[in-house]
Formats: C-alpha cells, structure tokens, sequence
C-alpha cells in the first residue's frame, strides 16, 4: 500500500461547481497534510495546511481532515478555469523531513 | 533571493555523460531537499540536509546520484554516467526548519532533464 493515495483522476468540472480532491494515507501518527497545486511545467505551490481535524477554510478552499479514517480532502467552491491544474497531497515522514507525495489528481474545470 | 532559485532550467545531454543541478535556496532557509518527478508521477524524494548535520540520503536511487552543500547554501546535485531512465524534472526545495512537522518547504522551478 502506498504511503500517500489520490485519485489520479483526470476530474473534470463544470466552472462555477464544486471540485472535491482525496487523499488517503497510511502513517496513523501523521500530523501534518499539505496541498501543493501544479500547473503544468511548473512547480508545486502550496495553497493549504491542515493540523486538526475537521474543517480549514481559505477563501474557496476547504481542507478537510479526518485522523481516524485517514483522508483528508480538498474542497474548491466556485470552480474557475483558473483552477485546472494537478493537486497533490502531502504527508511529511516520520522524521518530519521530506514530504511523501501523492501521484495527484489532475482537476479541468470546464467554461 | 526571494524564491528558490534552479539552474539551468532545461538541459539534454546525452546517455553516459555527467551532469550537474544546482539549487540556491530561500535565504536563511536551514533545510534544503531534492525531489524528482518523472512524467505524470508523483515527486520523489531523493535527499535531504539540514545545516551542518550530515545529509539524508536514504532517497538516491543509485551511486550514480550525488549531492553536495557548500557553506550551509547553494546545492549541487550530481548525476554521473547518465541513463535515459533519469530523465525528469528535479526539484529543489527549502525551509527554515526541519524535522518540524508543520514545516512548510517551498519549491524552486525545476530542472527538467532529458537524457538522450
């Protein structure tokens, strides 16, 4: 089983609708998720960190954590095209040093 | 700099050649890792220091792989005896700690490279 699961989609949304991204990981004692988006050739940005369980809210993203089922969930209100990009969950070691890395999930959001 | 900053941004070369990838990290960035993430996958890790400490290199995937940090700062990351399968975009990053758990790492543009 890997460390870190997404859906790898593609996922595909109308723009105005809701896109909801999941991740799953494997390690009970993590204590820190992170959701990088990646447009294409480019690098990982960080749009959201979450620590506790239930629910962060940053402008139109939600994370959502669940220590004891393990997901943790991106939700992106008010899809914009702008928004097309691949996600990509993230779960630091048991070190805390280097981050494992879902395969993402590529989101279009339609016109 | 205001960002991390990689070097070149592109480069081909060809199969059996050495080639080397530098990074230049947020300033006063302590932590400094390299990732690698081939097409369509996710990043993986390949080594990781902190400071002075000596460097994490559980990632490498081969003896071929080596990385260095002078002064606490710039990194360079070595591929000797280059292989079409180390084609990728590598990816520095850095962070003002480590082993923190909400230690946030911030990522440089890459470095896509195609072995030929």
């Amino acid at each position: 089983q890997k460390e870190v699961e997404q859906n790898s989609g593609p996922l595909s949304v109308p723009e105005g609708a809701i896109a909801s991204l999941n991740c799953t990981y494997s390690d009970r004692g993590s204590q820190s998720f992170f959701w990088y988006r990646q447009y294409s050739g480019k690098s990982p940005e960080l749009i959201m960190s979450i620590y506790s369980n239930g629910d962060k809210e940053d402008g139109r993203f939600t994370a959502q954590l669940n220590k004891a089922s393990q997901y943790v969930s991106l939700l992106i209100r008010d899809s914009q095209p702008s928004d097309s990009a691949t996600y990509l969950c993230a779960v630091p070691s048991s070190s805390a040093r280097q981050l494992t890395f879902g395969s993402g999930t590529q989101l279009t959001v339609l016109p | 700099g205001a960002g991390v900053s990689q070097s070149p941004s592109n480069k081909v070369t060809e199969k059996g050649k050495d080639v080397e990838l530098r990074c230049d990290p947020i300033s006063g960035h302590t932590a400094l890792y390299w990732y690698r993430q081939s097409l369509g996958q996710g990043l993986e890790f390949l080594i990781y220091f902190q400071g002075n400490s000596a460097p994490d290199k559980s990632g490498l995937p081969s003896d071929r792989f080596s990385a260095e940090r002078t002064g606490g700062s710039v990194s360079t990351l070595t591929i000797q005896r280059t292989q079409q399968e180390d084609s990728a975009v590598y990816l520095c990053a850095s962070s003002l700690l480590a082993g923190v758990a909400k230690n946030i790492q911030y990522f440089g543009a890459g470095t896509r490279l195609s072995v030929l």
